[in-house]
This record gives C-alpha cells, structure tokens and sequence, in this order.
C-alpha cells in the first residue's frame, strides 16, 4: 500500500519565522502535491511536483515555495511565515498507473 | 476546467438510516470520479472510485456511489449508517489530460445514536 508521511504533524510559529513542511513517501512515484486546507474550504492546491526539480504552481502559490532534491520527498517552505498562513497541509501523491491521490495526515501548523 | 459542488455542507441522520450525499461535476470530457472520507485530525482516504464500466461502484464500509453521466452527478448512498461514519466526506473529479484532482468543499455528515 501506499505510505505518505508528514514531519510534523504540529507546529507552533511566530509570524515572520520560516516554516519547512516535510513530505515522504515510499513508492518513487513522480508526482507529488502539497495543499492547504482551511475550514468550509475543501483543498486548495499550492504545487505540484512532476519530479526532482521540477515544480509547478497550483492555485495557490503565493507566500509558498518547495524543494524536491529526492524523488521520495517534497517540501514546503514558508519564508517568513504570516498568521494567514494557519491551517492544516496535506502532501498527496498518485498510485502508480492511476488518477486518485494518496494522502498523508496532514501537518497542523499554527502562525502566532 | 473541472469542478465540483457538493450543495449539503452538513447532513444529519439517525444510526440506521439510509444515507445519500450529493455531488455533482462539471467536466466536458469523461471524468475521473472519486469519493474521499476524513476522520477528525486524520488525512483524507479513498472510499471509491469510478472510471468507466459499470456506473455503480462499490466502496469500502457499504458505500457506494453511481455515476449518472446525464445529470453530471456522482453521488454517494449507503443503507444503513452507523455512527462510526460520522466525518466528512470529499467528493472529486479528475480528467486524463492533467495531473490534478479538483475537490468539493466536503460535506459533514453526522449520525445520531
């Protein structure tokens, strides 16, 4: 099955800290997504990787950026983090040979 | 572009009850169906899915879901619910030609005793 892991699952910061959202998963598959959940919502997609190196923006890019040196790890950055930036991240990828996403639990993170 | 609406934010009913939870897509081409269930504080997991074939598909727990291409709808029913199903449920769309997955806004479905 499918494993995609989030490091940390909590995380406290003050408005203008940097932030780095940990995403891995198990399986080498090329894509990978990082979204944001806010409640009343659903996901806004912030990126998409389709390999180490190569990045594209989602819907929401700004305020965000990602690093992907390894294919089983993605990264969310937030220079210089603010308090709109509360909510909880989902990094996802796709089974192999299919359409559907698989979803890590997610990273609560707080910007005080 | 995809989109998805799932018009009830919040359903309630008894333990017991049947269960139907709407949504419907906007898509021009054939669509790549799924339902997604979230627990509290969890991520999100795949209930079913549709791709072609047979317009009724089967899920875990019970659930099933139909895709009836003429009203752009996929919605979701179960028999008899159960007070363990209580979370909120993600429907969402995808299409052959890109990489994404578009979500509704969810709908919370709470069971009473």
């Amino acid at each position: 099955d499918m494993k995609v892991t989030q490091m940390p699952r909590y995380l406290i910061k003050r408005m203008g800290e940097n932030v780095l959202l940990e995403c891995g998963q198990d399986m080498s598959h090329e894509t990978m997504y990082w979204y944001r959940q806010d409640p009343g919502l659903g996901l806004q997609l912030i990126y998409i990787s389709y390999d180490v190196d190569s990045n594209s923006e989602g819907d929401i890019p700004k305020g965000y950026r990602v690093s992907r040196k390894k294919r089983e790890h993605f990264s969310l950055i937030l220079d210089s983090a603010k308090t709109n930036q509360t909510s909880v991240y989902f990094c996802a990828t796709p089974g192999t040979g299919s359409y559907e996403q698989y979803f890590g639990p997610g990273t609560r993170l707080t910007v005080l | 572009a995809q989109s998805v609406t799932q018009p009830d934010a919040r359903v309630t009913v008894s333990e017991g009850a049947s269960l139907q939870l709407r949504c419907k897509y906007s898509y021009s081409g054939t669509p790549y169906l799924f339902w997604y269930v979230q627990y509290p504080r969890q991520g999100l997991q795949l209930l079913l899915k549709y791709y072609s074939g047979d317009p009724v598909v089967q899920g875990v727990n019970g659930f099933e879901a139909e895709f009836i291409k003429s009203n752009s709808s996929f919605h979701l029913r179960k028999a008899s619910v159960h007070w363990s199903d209580s979370a909120v449920y993600f429907c969402a769309v995808s299409a052959s030609s890109n990489n994404r997955i578009f979500f509704g806004d969810g709908t919370q479905l709470v069971v009473k005793p």
